[in-house]
């Protein structure tokens, strides 16, 4: 299985300032066929299923902020807010889909400092 | 706008048979683009991904489940349902269903059920 992990496993940001999430696998989830890394990020909030925030590490998806970004490949990815609001507080987690099974990293819990 | 809703009991005995369905709207459950498959969520495991299904009948399963869960698809109904036999206390969880796209592997998964929280106890 590939192990995902996260660090912090919670942080506290001013509003308005940068929030940096760090993902790592425990092996490449790079495909070499198509160099796509399989690798997506969601935000939970309180109550709430996760949401896909990114897909192939720095796709976003519809809808969500450009604030959010995503980035990184191979093992290490970051999930970065540029500027956080009030609304992103909540948990998020990395997806690993280079194989099954599929899995989850822990969580990181952000809030507001 | 896919929409998923699970179903189903929100409490069952240690030993017997977890039973869930999710009810699928917004498009054919025999659309060619989804698998359609389950996740749980507890404090202690975090986000666990239970197994997926075509709506052909092709399946995966996490090997640490396996032997105990069986999905399955109804077209005629545009439902699918999740069954975990011998259940105990750590199989009380949130369980969602969701949707991953179908390409090389199973991807990542866009849509989401809100969740029905499922206890084990007596």
């Amino acid at each position: 299985d590939i192990v995902m992990t996260q660090s912090p496993d919670s942080l506290a940001v001013s509003l308005g300032e940068r929030a940096t999430i760090n993902c790592k696998s425990s092996q490449s989830v790079l495909y070499s066929s198509n160099s796509k890394n399989y690798l997506a990020w969601y935000q939970q909030k309180l109550g709430q299923p996760p949401k896909l925030l990114f897909y192939w590490a720095s796709t976003r998806e519809s809808g969500v902020p450009d604030r959010f970004s995503g980035s990184g490949s191979g093992t290490d990815f970051t999930l970065t807010i540029s500027s956080l609001q009030a609304e992103d507080v909540a948990v998020y987690y990395c997806q690993q889909y280079y194989s099954t099974p599929l899995t989850f990293g822990p969580g990181t819990k952000v809030g507001i400092k | 706008q896919l929409q998923l809703q699970e179903s189903g009991p929100g409490l069952v005995k240690p030993s017997e048979t977890l039973s869930l369905t999710c009810t699928v709207s917004g498009d054919s459950i025999s659309s060619s683009s989804y698998y359609w498959g389950w996740i749980r969520q507890t404090p202690g495991m975090g986000l666990e991904w239970i197994g997926s299904i075509y709506y052909s009948g092709s399946s995966y399963y996490n090997p640490s489940l396996k032997s105990r869960v069986t999905i399955s698809v109804d077209t005629s109904k545009n439902q699918f349902s999740l069954k975990v036999s011998s259940v105990t206390a750590a199989d009380t969880a949130i369980y969602f269903c969701a949707t991953t796209r179908v390409g090389i592997t199973l991807e990542h998964f866009d849509y989401w059920g809100q969740g029905t929280l499922v206890s084990v106890s007596s």
